[in-house]
């Protein structure tokens, strides 16, 4: 079973540019996340989908970061403007029941 | 405020040494989990532990969680290069996970 696909794998801007991380979960997987982890951090939640609905998104900053699911399977992660402290690494983990799997992350670094 | 404190931030040992990395709060969870997570990958799940007082084996690692359950740690035995990663331990609120900030581990042959 092929696991969570995401790209790019890594990404170097400069801050007030625009990126995009694209995440395609587990055939199946209803629920899809994307998490930000700073270096040093744990994964912190930013969004939650239940198919091509929100469930969560009250840590997102949604002056700048967007989020989208596409027909409820492929999902995109937008930071516009970039600033220096969004240098992490975006993870995007999906479930059909419980589990999480996660997928490999997209390492940003805003220079 | 980190609602889960890991420690040690870091720690590195030789191959064939034990290792035990901990995981603490003040709140009490109905479960507690620990991940993996190896360079360049995103974590994996090893073991979720709901009992107070539970003891959970996985070949060489053992789990436990505190009697009040506000509290566990993950002890490797014989500790192999392979076990180098970060270890982070999180609560699952609802499938919101919040994780402490990970001990890192390195095994050195």
């Amino acid at each position: 079973e092929a696991g969570v696909a995401q790209s790019p794998r890594y990404k170097i801007i400069e801050k007030r540019q625009s990126v995009a991380f694209w995440c395609n979960p587990i055939s199946g997987h209803a629920t899809l996340y994307w998490y930000q982890q700073i270096l040093g951090q744990g994964p912190k939640l930013l969004i939650q989908f239940q198919n091509n609905g929100v469930v969560d998104d009250s840590q997102l900053p949604k002056d700048r970061f967007s989020a989208e699911r596409l027909k409820g399977v492929d999902s995109t992660l937008k930071i516009q403007p970039a600033k220096l402290e969004d240098s992490a690494v975006y993870l995007c983990a999906s479930s059909l029941v419980g589990t999480q799997y996660f997928g490999p992350g997209t390492r940003l670094l805003v220079l | 405020t980190q609602l889960l404190e890991q420690s040690p931030q870091f720690l590195s040992i030789q191959e064939g040494e034990n290792l035990t990395v901990y995981c603490n709060s003040s709140s009490v969870f109905s479960s507690l989990q620990w991940y993996r997570q190896e360079p360049g990958e995103g974590p994996v799940l090893l073991v979720t532990v709901v009992t107070g007082g539970e003891v959970k084996k996985l070949k060489r690692l053992t789990f436990q969680f505190g009697d009040a359950r506000k509290d566990s740690s993950l002890h490797i035995t014989a500790a192999q290069p392979g076990d180098t990663g970060l270890y982070l331990c999180s609560t699952d609120s609802w499938g919101k996970l919040q994780f402490g900030a990970g001990t890192q581990v390195v095994v050195t042959p």
